[in-house]
């Protein structure tokens, strides 16, 4: 069975700090990984994508890592900041078409001033 | 920018009654998608749609629960009798390459909290 598995659930951190998500997964076949952000009762929006062959991908402040051999992934906030209060959620695409999503569970992050 | 619309935002029932959930997807987008988000967790596949077919509803409660895109548009979402069981954040999302394409992304509308009394 597909899973995507992601720590922590939660943390805190203080603004300007930096932190770092993880994402591991089962999927197959693996088609694409993407980190979405889903702000408090909203739909998530993609933040990046990556395929197979692609090891890091970054969006401002956010940089994503992918290590298809062990099949693991990262999001680092860097330098955060309270709009980075949010929940993020790993999405595994599996299939040759890659329309077959699998979420994750999402981590709840809380920046405090 | 185009967005996915859902309406309403919020929903509050009465377990047994009947609730519906309308989504119009980005235009032109022949996918489309209906979630179920339990507080804390991940979205869930209701059920998708490839214009007005359905491709996928093999998580759909069907005894329960009913979805139709009848002109390949915009789509709705029906549940009769609630539950207690399902509050939860419907989400829709819709996208636009074919299935058989690679790294399609979904574009997901706000979503409709519901809450079942």
């Amino acid at each position: 069975k597909n899973q995507v598995e992601q720590s922590p659930q939660s943390l805190i951190i203080l603004e300007g700090k930096n932190c770092t998500l993880q994402c591991n997964y089962t999927v197959s076949p693996f088609s694409n990984l993407r980190w979405y952000k889903q702000d408090t009762g909203r739909g998530p929006v993609s933040l990046t994508i990556m395929t197979f062959s692609e090891n890091t991908k970054s969006n401002g402040r956010y940089t994503a890592t992918l290590d298809a051999d062990t099949k693991q992934s990262s999001l680092h906030i860097t330098a955060s900041q309270l709009s980075d209060s949010a929940s993020y959620i790993c999405v595994v695409s599996a299939g040759a078409a890659g329309n077959k999503l699998t979420f994750g569970g999402g981590t709840r992050v809380l920046v405090k001033p | 920018e185009a967005e996915v619309a859902q309406s309403p935002r919020y929903k509050i029932t009465e377990k047994s009654q009947a609730v519906a959930f309308w989504c119009d997807p980005i235009s032109g987008h022949a996918t489309l998608y209906w979630y179920r988000q339990i507080l804390g967790q991940g979205p869930e596949l209701l059920v998708q749609f490839q214009d007005e077919s359905v491709v996928d509803d093999s998580q759909l409660p069907k005894d329960r629960f009913s979805a139709e895109r009848l002109k390949g548009v915009d789509s709705t979402l029906k549940i009769q009798p609630a539950e207690l069981g399902d509050s939860a954040m419907y989400l829709c999302a819709s996208s636009s390459v074919e299935a058989s394409d690679l790294g399609n992304e979904q574009f997901f509308g706000p979503g409709t909290r519901l809450t079942v009394l």
